[in-house]
């Protein structure tokens, strides 16, 4: 069975960093593009960044480019997003997403991470 | 591109409804349409990816299709039942980009 599992949650200032992580296990984590998906309370869906299995190609939303950095340790099967420069805007929760092979969908989510940025 | 869907629908128990979602450049079949559901305070679930096909266990009330001439995909749920009150996105990707619609609120009353 897929799981998922995101920690690292929390609150913090304008201008503080945060990392999240997601624990996954259930398949070869090796061999699947992973994801964060976030949604603002209230809002919609929006996709923040992937990382291919290697770990070699990344890629982010514009709204977190130069702000986010996504990486993963296969080693520990888990995956991170540091989250730097924070802004009340990227207040939402967090969902480690993972597509299944050579497609370009979130087919499993996390339960979700609440990542507040407030004064 | 975007992707645009009605911010909310009504329909009554039993009867049919369908949640439109336009993409406002590019093809609509040129990538995949799927849809979830979200229930309040949950994660989304996957009910159509592909355009039209149903992950297993998703009952086929559930239908999805696309249609080029008007550039947009259709999720249908037939048979409404109060469970089915939610919040249900499409979601498309072009290169190295997921796009996820705003959402549409489904009231069964």
């Amino acid at each position: 069975e897929v799981q998922l599992v995101e920690s690292g949650g929390g609150l913090v200032k304008p201008g503080e960093s945060l990392r999240l992580s997601c624990a996954a296990s259930g398949f070869t984590f090796t061999s699947f593009t992973l994801n964060w998906v976030r949604q603002a309370p209230g809002k919609g869906l929006e996709w923040v960044s992937s990382i291919s299995g290697s770990g070699d190609y990344v890629y982010y939303a514009d709204s977190v480019k130069g702000r986010f950095t996504i990486s993963r340790d296969n080693a520990k099967t888990s995956l991170y997003l540091q989250m730097n420069s924070l802004r009340a805007e990227d207040t939402a929760i967090y969902y480690c997403t993972r597509a299944p092979l050579f497609s370009e969908w979130p087919q499993y989510w996390g339960q979700g991470t609440l990542v507040t940025v407030s004064t | 591109f975007i992707l645009t869907q009605p911010h909310s629908v009504s329909e009554s128990p039993g009867k049919t409804v369908t949640i439109s979602c336009t993409r406002s450049s590019g093809n609509i079949a040129s990538n995949y349409v799927q849809w979830y559901r979200q229930r309040t305070g949950s994660s989304p679930d996957s009910l159509i990816y592909e355009d039209n096909k149903r992950p297993s266990g998703v009952p086929d009330r559930f239908s999805g299709s696309i249609d080029s001439s008007s550039n947009s995909a259709s999720l249908t749920i037939s048979g409404l039942k109060t469970e089915d009150e939610a919040d249900y996105y499409c979601q498309s990707y072009d290169i190295h980009n997921w796009v996820f619609g705003g959402g549409t609120k489904l009231t069964v009353l």
